[in-house]
């Protein structure tokens, strides 16, 4: 069965600290991964989105990777903001022209 | 990015109405778009995948009757919540595929229907 599994569930951090969210994925065939990030109350805005052959693909604060062997991914955040506070989630396409498939998300609150 | 809109952001109405949901491409054309649905703490659930000019693609599960979607142009396809009821409750999500290389899609803001 075709599953996108996201650790933590939920994660608290200081403001300024660094944090890393963890994305398993059993989805095969493979196309593409992506990491959105989801306010509250808000549609979810595209971070990042990763091929079969891209291990790293940054945007600002925000890195993500991508080991497609193992079935791995992960986003790195650096110094975080208050902003920052939203729900990350990670997103796997399978063979192309197939439904999204959604992780649950990791709640991610930073205070000062 | 593209920009997708939705209009309304929020809406409340008594059991027993329709709710028409409008989600709008504006800087782009798109001939897939899709409606999602999300309860508290959950993550996106497909409900169906419209399509300009024919019928919509609805997941197992979704009444395709009580919830009519439209796609009359390439910007604009609609969500109709028909004889709406509490458990109709939630945020419900559009977005509208690029087509391209990664199949971009992009997420309109949301509508939080509320059923009284």
């Amino acid at each position: 069965k075709n599953q996108v599994e996201q650790s933590p569930q939920s994660l608290i951090i200081l403001e300024g600290k660094n944090c890393t969210l963890q994305c398993n994925y059993t989805v095969s065939p493979f196309s593409n991964l992506r990491w959105y990030k989801q306010d509250t109350g808000r549609g979810p805005v595209s971070l990042t989105i990763m091929t079969f052959s891209e291990n790293t693909k940054s945007n600002g604060r925000y890195t993500a990777t991508l080991d497609a062997d193992t079935k791995q991914s992960s986003l790195h955040i650096t110094a975080s903001q208050l902003s920052d506070s939203a729900s990350y989630i990670c997103v796997v396409r399978g063979q192309a022209g197939t439904a999204l498939i959604f992780g649950k998300g990791t709640t991610l609150s930073v205070s000062s | 990015g593209a920009v997708v809109s939705q209009h309304p952001s929020r809406v409340i109405c008594k059991s027993g109405t329709s709710v028409k949901i409008e989600c709008r491409s504006l800087d782009f054309q798109a001939t897939t778009m899709f409606w999602y649905r999300q309860f508290p703490k959950q993550s996106l659930m497909l409900m169906a995948t419209s399509n300009e000019g024919s019928k919509a693609t609805y997941e197992q599960g979704v009444e395709k009757d009580k919830f009519l979607i439209n796609h009359a142009s390439l910007t604009l396809s609609t969500l109709t919540v028909t004889s709406a009821h509490p458990e109709d409750s939630s945020f419900y999500i559009c977005s509208a595929r690029i087509v391209t290389s990664t199949d971009e899609q992009f997420f309109g803001p949301g509508t939080r229907l509320t059923v009284l």
